[in-house]
């Protein structure tokens, strides 16, 4: 089945510095990439997707680029501010359809 | 428009105790999911119900049990606790299942097996 490693899994910057998480899969059919936030005490909230069909996607401060040659995919986070302090979770499908989530990084965003 | 609901937010149990968790989405979503989420372990799919009528299991299903009440409701079922079954439980839906349709998460459930 579909296996998502994802590093680092601690993550510690300065605020306004970027942030980066990379993320690495194994099964060549997922198309989907989904990257899910989750601050202390909540649910996961998506907070940005990607399609195997495209090799960046933008939404503001945070971005995502998938390599489906090399099988890996990136968040980044630039500018970064205190309330980006959560864990992140990145994401693939299987070949169900189902999600497979990767174990997750803590962001601490010091001032 | 409240999302996805579940009850309870925490719970404590003793080893062979029963319990029900409770899950309810508001936002005519056809799919409804269970996940667990432990310490450096992501979320794991315990079961999950692609629509009304269904249910199938996920990545680690033993030891619990499913009930698709109706298009709103999706309970899980602890017939007897084991300590290896204290996680945080994550409710979730999505429109319709498969690659692509975001999946919203409920607030948690933090359950304690002594």
């Amino acid at each position: 089945g579909e296996n998502v490693e994802q590093h680092p899994s601690t993550l510690s910057v300065q605020e306004g510095d970027s942030a980066v998480i990379k993320c690495t899969y194994s099964d060549s059919a997922s198309n989907y990439f989904p990257w899910y936030k989750q601050e202390l005490g909540k649910g996961p909230q998506l907070i940005i997707d990607i399609r195997s069909n495209v090799g960046e996607k933008k939404d503001q401060r945070i971005a995502v680029t998938l390599n489906k040659t090399a099988k890996h995919f990136s968040l980044h986070i630039t500018e970064t501010q205190p309330e980006d302090s959560a864990v992140y979770f990145c994401a693939s499908t299987d070949s169900w359809g189902k999600l497979q989530f990767g174990a997750g990084t803590q962001v601490v965003v010091t001032p | 428009n409240a999302g996805v609901t579940q009850t309870p937010k925490f719970q404590v149990l003793k080893t062979g105790q029963s319990m029900t968790l409770q899950c309810a989405q508001d936002m005519n979503h056809n799919s409804m999911y269970w996940y667990r989420q432990d310490p450096g372990m992501g979320l794991r799919l315990i079961y999950y119900s692609a629509s009304e009528g269904t249910t199938d299991k996920g990545e680690v299903p033993n030891g619990y049990n499913v009930s698709r009440l109706n298009k709103r409701e999706f309970s899980l079922r602890l017939e007897s606790a084991a300590p290896s079954q204290t996680s945080v439980y994550f409710c979730a839906s999505s429109e319709l299942a498969g690659a692509g349709n975001t999946i919203y998460f409920g607030e948690g459930s933090w359950l304690t097996v002594v």
